[in-house]
């Protein structure tokens, strides 16, 4: 079975401090994405990867850095966190567009920017 | 705009009724998925689509990408299939764009 572990599950931060989510895929899938997720926005892409050392820009990626070091690991940093960023945040890995494409997301990672 | 338009974006069933729920998208998409999301907030794959229809059980979904719209049908729903399906379509790049959800609610 597929399996994406994401840290920390639950955050709380000041504004203006530093965060990294971490994710963890044990897939062998070449990307990777973040999500995150709002009451009636549903899920939008923040960033996204192709494999180790690529980061895209997704389509909301002001205030988010991303870093792939590795096949299997895939951050996700708020240099300055604000609260507008307090979110849900998941992390997925898959590779679309062949038989076996589908997308696994890890549990989620809940933070809150006071 | 919204690259992905689901609808009904809620509705509530009695058990063992049918459903269908419908993605329209702006994109031209090549592979679509759906997903739910259970009440713990748990992501999980129901169908992963290229042009074509897919069924699993009493789920059965269909993915027109000429017409650029996908559809989830719900047979003979269960307290179980509560949550909120949520549709991705794949874009340029791999780039998966999600519709805002559907929630279901089905009572006994």
């Amino acid at each position: 079975e597929a399996a994406v572990t994401q840290s920390p599950r639950n955050k709380v931060a000041v504004t203006g401090g530093k965060v990294t989510l971490s994710c963890n895929q044990t897939n062998n899938h070449n990307n990777m994405y973040w999500y995150r997720q709002d009451t009636g926005h549903g899920l939008r892409l923040i960033h996204y990867s192709y494999g180790a050392g690529s980061t895209e820009k997704g389509d909301i990626p002001d205030g988010y850095k991303a870093s792939r070091p590795s096949q299997e690991n895939f951050s996700l940093i708020l240099e300055l966190a604000t609260p507008s960023q307090t979110s849900v945040y998941f992390c997925a890995s898959g590779d679309p567009g062949g038989d076996t494409g589908q997308l696994y997301f890890g549990e989620g990672s809940k933070l809150t920017v006071l | 705009g919204d690259k992905v338009k689901q609808s009904p974006s809620a509705l509530s069933l009695q058990e063992g009724t049918n459903s269908a729920l419908r993605c329209n998208f702006s994109i031209a998409a090549t592979t679509v998925q759906w997903f739910l999301q259970n009440p713990r907030g748990s992501l999980i794959n129901l169908f992963y689509l290229v042009p074509g229809t897919k069924e699993n059980g009493r789920l059965k979904s269909a993915f027109d990408s000429k017409e650029s719209y996908s559809t989830l049908h719900i047979r003979d729903a269960q307290l179980e299939d509560s949550g909120t399906y949520f549709c991705a379509a794949e874009g340029t790049g791999s780039k998966l764009s999600f519709g805002k959800g559907a929630k279901l609610t089905v009572s006994p």
